[in-house]
């Protein structure tokens, strides 16, 4: 069975950490996204990558960076975590350029920044 | 972003009736795809289309794309206490050329009463 794993299921930071979030694919996805779930504003994109070493912003990158060093791992990076970035963080992964074969999800790290 | 018109945003019902939502946009989608995701965890595909007028049913679920290729309806009969959660519409439109994101409905949230 396909499987994008998230490192993390919850996460405690506090203000102004350097904040990692990890995401593993099996299915040997060229592309990987992640997104931020927050009640009342659906899934908004932060980040994308297409290839490795390969990244696009999505429509919410302020206060992000990502890696994707290797095929199977791309990496969210929040460089200096405030409490606005408490969220619900989800990655997902999709074989075809288009995704419209549509994406698998990870589970999701719901991070808190106190 | 541009998103999605999704409705309703939420519904109670009762065990045993049916569902509709439906989701909206401005522009022609060439790909419909609705997703659900459970209470803590990622949104899992229930059903992709790809054409108009494309009827396509998963169990209980059934999903149309709309002739007028602007919108898609979520149907679920005989409704069971594990349907509860977010249902995502996510499509793609065809002008979107290299651009692989997919846009998304806001979710509607699903409760059912035993």
């Amino acid at each position: 069975d396909v499987k994008v794993t998230q490192s993390s299921r919850y996460l405690v930071k506090r203000t102004g950490e350097k904040v990692f979030l990890e995401c593993v694919q099996d299915m040997d996805h060229e592309n990987m996204f992640w997104y931020r779930q927050d009640p009342g504003l659906g899934l908004r994109l932060i980040y994308f990558s297409y290839d490795v070493k390969m990244k696009e912003k999505g429509d919410i990158p302020e206060g992000y960076s990502v890696s994707r060093e290797k095929k199977e791992r791309f990496s969210l990076i929040l460089e200096s975590a405030s409490t606005n970035q408490t969220s619900m963080y989800l990655c997902a992964s999709t074989l075809m350029r288009s995704g419209s074969h549509g994406y698998t999800f990870g589970s999701g790290t719901r991070l808190t920044v106190v | 972003g541009q998103q999605l018109n999704q409705s309703p945003q939420s519904m109670f019902i009762q065990e045993g009736e049916d569902v509709s939502m439906n989701c909206t946009s401005s522009s022609i989608f060439n790909t419909w795809l609705w997703y659900k995701q459970d209470p803590g965890e990622g949104p899992v595909l229930l059903i992709a289309l790809y054409k108009a007028g494309e009827l396509t049913s998963n169990g209980r679920l059934t999903a149309q794309f709309g002739i007028t290729r602007k919108d898609s309806f979520l149907n679920i009969s005989a409704s069971i206490p594990s349907d509860v959660g977010i249902y995502f519409c996510a499509g793609r439109t065809p002008f979107a050329g290299n651009n692989r994101k997919l846009i998304w409905g806001l979710g509607t949230s699903l409760a059912v009463n035993p």
